[in-house]
């Protein structure tokens, strides 16, 4: 069935390094690659996404990178702040819906 | 806020009395979720609508009801309510499936 595994499950970096999460999906008509970040206690906001005609998507400090042949697709965080501290949740478009990730709950140390 | 809202936020309930969660958005979008969040779980589907009078099951749509008669509201039923239904639970909308979400505020339901 459609299935999207996300890596790793917890990360910690120090402040102003990068920081990389990785999701690999199943279904190879997934054309439809959203990000959400969820602060503690608050709702799951989109924060990025990207459509299968595109490799790179930049916006200020995140990015996401798109490879269809692998169906793999990455979350890139660079000169990372407190702020950015939270859970991240990739997704793939599935039938009628998407597909989440498990997360991912990145600590920025101070 | 964002054009979606949940009610109620927080809700304590007895085990075997039904429970309706509300979502109501204000941007006329045609999807609608209903997701519960658990620890080591992220989001699970329950069930979700593509359009008034049409829903579909999620993964998780054992011991779950919804019903969407107008474009705006999408209701989620616990028929009886168990133990292993407390959780937070998310709704969200779509413009479409190709489309970002956007989730409401959340309701945190305990069944004791």
């Amino acid at each position: 069935g459609e299935n999207v595994e996300q890596h790793p499950s917890t990360l910690s970096v120090q402040e102003g390094d990068s920081a990389v999460i990785k999701c690999t999906y199943s279904d190879s008509a997934s054309n439809y690659f959203p990000w959400y970040k969820q602060e503690l206690g608050k709702r799951p906001q989109l924060i990025i996404d990207i459509r299968s005609n595109v490799g790179e998507k930049k916006d200020q400090r995140i990015a996401v990178t798109l490879n269809k042949t692998a169906k793999h697709f990455s979350l890139h965080i660079t000169e990372t702040q407190p702020e950015d501290s939270a859970v991240y949740f990739c997704a793939a478009t599935g039938t009628y819906k998407y597909i989440f990730g498990t997360g991912t709950r990145l600590k920025v140390l101070a | 806020d964002a054009g979606i809202t949940q009610s109620p936020r927080h809700k304590v309930t007895e085990t075997g009395t039904p429970v309706t969660l509300r979502c109501h958005q204000t941007e006329n979008h045609r999807y609608m979720y209903w997701y519960r969040q658990d620890p080591g779980h992220g989001l699970r589907l329950i069930h979700y609508s593509y359009g008034v009078k049409d829903t579909d099951k999620g993964e998780v749509s054992d011991g779950y009801s919804v019903s969407r008669s107008k474009t705006e509201d999408f209701l989620l039923t616990l028929e009886s309510a168990t133990s292993s239904q407390t959780s937070v639970y998310f709704c969200a909308i779509s413009e479409d499936r190709t489309y970002g979400y956007t989730f409401g505020s959340g309701t945190r339901l305990t069944v004791v």
